[in-house]
Parts: C-alpha cells; structure tokens; sequence
C-alpha cells in the first residue's frame, strides 16, 4: 500500500463546479505539498501546509493532522485548471525527501 | 520562478549507451533531487544531494549514479541505458526541511 494515497484518480467537471481532490497518507509528516502539472509541462507547487487551511485565489487546502488528510479545494473551476493535481508529503523521518501520490487528473469542460 | 533549468529536454538515446542530465539553479539551494516519472507509480526519487559532493540514494537508485561539484549543477548520469530507464525526469530544489520544493520542466528520455 501507498504512504500517500489520492482520490479520486481522474475527475471530469463542468465548469463553474466546486472540486474536491483528496490526500490520505500513513506516516507522521512534517509538512505536506500540493502540486500541479499541466500536460507536456514542469510542475507547479501550490502549497505547503502543516496545519490548517491555506487560499490561493481560487485554490484552497486543508489538512488535518490527527486524520492524516488534506483536500484541495478549487472554487468556479475553468478549463485552465485541467492539469494533474500531485500530494507530496515530506516524512518526519526522510528530511527533506518528498513521497509522492500518483496524482489525480482533473478535466474541467466548458 | 525559481531559476531551474533541465537540459537536454528531450533525448533519445541506445540501449548500452551512456547519458548524462544536466540540473542547474541559479538559487543557491541547498538541496537538489532527482526524479523519475512513469504512469502508475507518481514521482519516484533517484538521488539526491544535500551539499555540494554530498549524494545519497533514494529508492531507485540501481543503474543511476550522480555528481554534485558545484552547489547549482546537479547532473545524473545513466552509464549503459536500458529500456526500463525511459521516463521522465525532473530535478527539484529546495532550501531546507520546511521550505517549498521548486521542479525543473522535465527531461523526456526514451531509450531504444
């Protein structure tokens, strides 16, 4: 079994949708990345986060510790925002090594 | 943007040959890694380098070596490759433990 786990692994929307793409992992953390690539392109980082909530423009991520969970939240989804979304987490025991979820592909129609 | 750049960005190479991937910042980060990237499995860390000529192993490792002589080139050098070394590979650098990771745009090498 994976140390992080994302759900769902591909996600088709509408646009103007709210989305949910989820990260469950296994091992104690220090801090926890989310992460975006487009097709063909480099990738992205959108967060870091080892408590609470963060918001960027229309992105927000959460992450509760206790749970070992975080979402990524993205509000009035557009096309642009059709990428593959990655968790990463950085192990308490792996310093600043990061595991990575195989990610989740999110289309958004017009 | 970080200043990370990849090169070759592209490269098709012979089985048996060696290659080499060339990572280079403009950061001044301490750390720099390197990934692989293959359908099914997510990011998979190769190597990476905590100081310049300090390496280690990360969980795939076999048939990849590294060399770090200067802190902004990071270069992963394949030494006979093989099919099952086709990927993607991207660099990343970070300043510490609790600092964000910044990726390069990827190199797509396909052996053949």
């Amino acid at each position: 079994k994976n140390e992080v786990e994302q759900s769902p692994q591909n996600l088709t929307a509408q646009e103007g949708e709210f989305i949910t793409i989820n990260c469950s992992y296994s091992v104690g953390i220090s801090a926890l990345h989310w992460l975006q690539q487009h097709p063909g392109g480099g990738i992205v980082s959108l967060f870091m986060l080892s408590s609470g909530k963060k918001k960027h423009g229309r992105l927000i991520a959460t992450i509760n510790i206790q749970e070992k969970h975080s979402s990524l939240h993205i509000t009035a989804s557009h096309p642009r925002d059709s990428a593959v979304y990655i968790c990463a987490v950085r192990k308490e025991t792996s310093g600043s090594r990061l595991t990575f979820g195989e990610g989740t592909q999110l289309t958004v129609n017009p | 943007d970080a200043g990370i750049t990849q090169s070759p960005r592209h490269k098709v190479t012979e089985t048996g040959t060696p290659v080499t991937l060339r990572c280079h910042q403009t950061e001044n980060h301490r750390y720099m890694y390197w990934y692989r990237q293959d359908p099914g499995h997510g990011l998979r860390l190769i190597h990476y380098s905590y100081g310049v000529k300090d390496t280690d192993k990360g969980e795939v490792s076999d048939g990849y070596s590294v060399s770090r002589s200067k802190t902004e080139d990071f270069l992963l050098t394949l030494e006979s490759a093989t099919s099952s070394q086709t990927s993607v590979y991207f660099c990343a650098i970070s300043d510490g433990h609790y600092t964000e990771a910044f990726f390069g745009q990827g190199t797509r090498l396909t052996v053949v």
